[in-house]
């Protein structure tokens, strides 16, 4: 079982929709969990932190937990072209007496004009 | 956030030969790391440098193939040793800590190395 999953996609959706991607992982004691957005050929740029259960809302963005489902989220509203881009889902959690970052494989989202 | 810059952002090498990939911040930070992104997939954590110390390794990666510095809260390096093809790749450092944003990682804009 990979320790982060995502639907590889593409995850396609017309300009103005939202975007909903998902992300479940298997480390039950993951306390902070990122999303970084990826444009092509460029290195990932943190868009989202979220460390309690429940939603956090950030502009056009929103960030759902659920720790007891071990479930992620991250809702884009009124998606844009400029969207378009893989979105990596990272929770953290303690290893080895450090906190370690693990990355899912991402999800690859287009915003069709 | 912090200013990370990477030098080279780019090189092509001949397999057997060392590259090495230096990382800087523009303010002191916590935790320094590396990472490996190959064509297509996700980023795999090489290890963590440690200032003052030796790197903390993740499964499948050594010291004796990836050498890591860290001489103070601003620098670090990464050679890649002995190259082979199979080493072409993005390598990226990320910093933890940096503006008192604990937790959150931050990339620097990466170097892409092929080996021939």
């Amino acid at each position: 079982q990979k320790e982060v999953e995502q639907n590889s996609g593409p995850l396609s959706v017309p300009e103005g929709a939202i975007a909903s991607l998902n992300c479940t992982y298997s480390d039950r004691v993951s306390q902070s969990f990122f999303w970084y957005r990826q444009y092509s050929g460029k290195s990932p740029e943190l868009i989202m932190s979220i460390y309690s259960n429940g939603d956090k809302e950030d502009g056009r963005f929103t960030a759902q937990l659920n720790k007891a489902s071990q479930y992620v989220s991250l809702l884009i509203r009124d998606s844009q072209p400029s969207d378009s881009a893989t979105y990596l889902c990272a929770p953290e959690a303690y290893s080895g007496g450090y906190q370690k970052v693990t990355f899912g494989t991402g999800t690859k989202l287009q915003v069709i004009p | 956030s912090a200013v990370i810059s990477q030098k080279p952002s780019r090189d092509i090498c001949q397999r057997g030969t060392s590259l090495t990939i230096q990382c800087q911040v523009d303010s002191q930070v916590t935790m320094m790391f590396w990472y490996r992104q190959q064509p297509g997939q996700s980023l795999t954590l090489i290890a963590t440098a440690n200032q003052g110390s030796e790197a903390t390794y993740e499964s499948g990666f050594v010291i004796d193939k990836f050498p890591i510095s860290r001489p103070n809260l601003t620098f670090s390096t990464l050679t890649v040793s002995n190259m082979s093809p199979e080493d072409s790749s993005i390598y990226l450092c990320s910093v933890e800590g940096a503006g008192g944003r604990h937790n959150e990682q931050f990339f620097g804009p990466g170097t892409r190395l092929t080996v021939l």
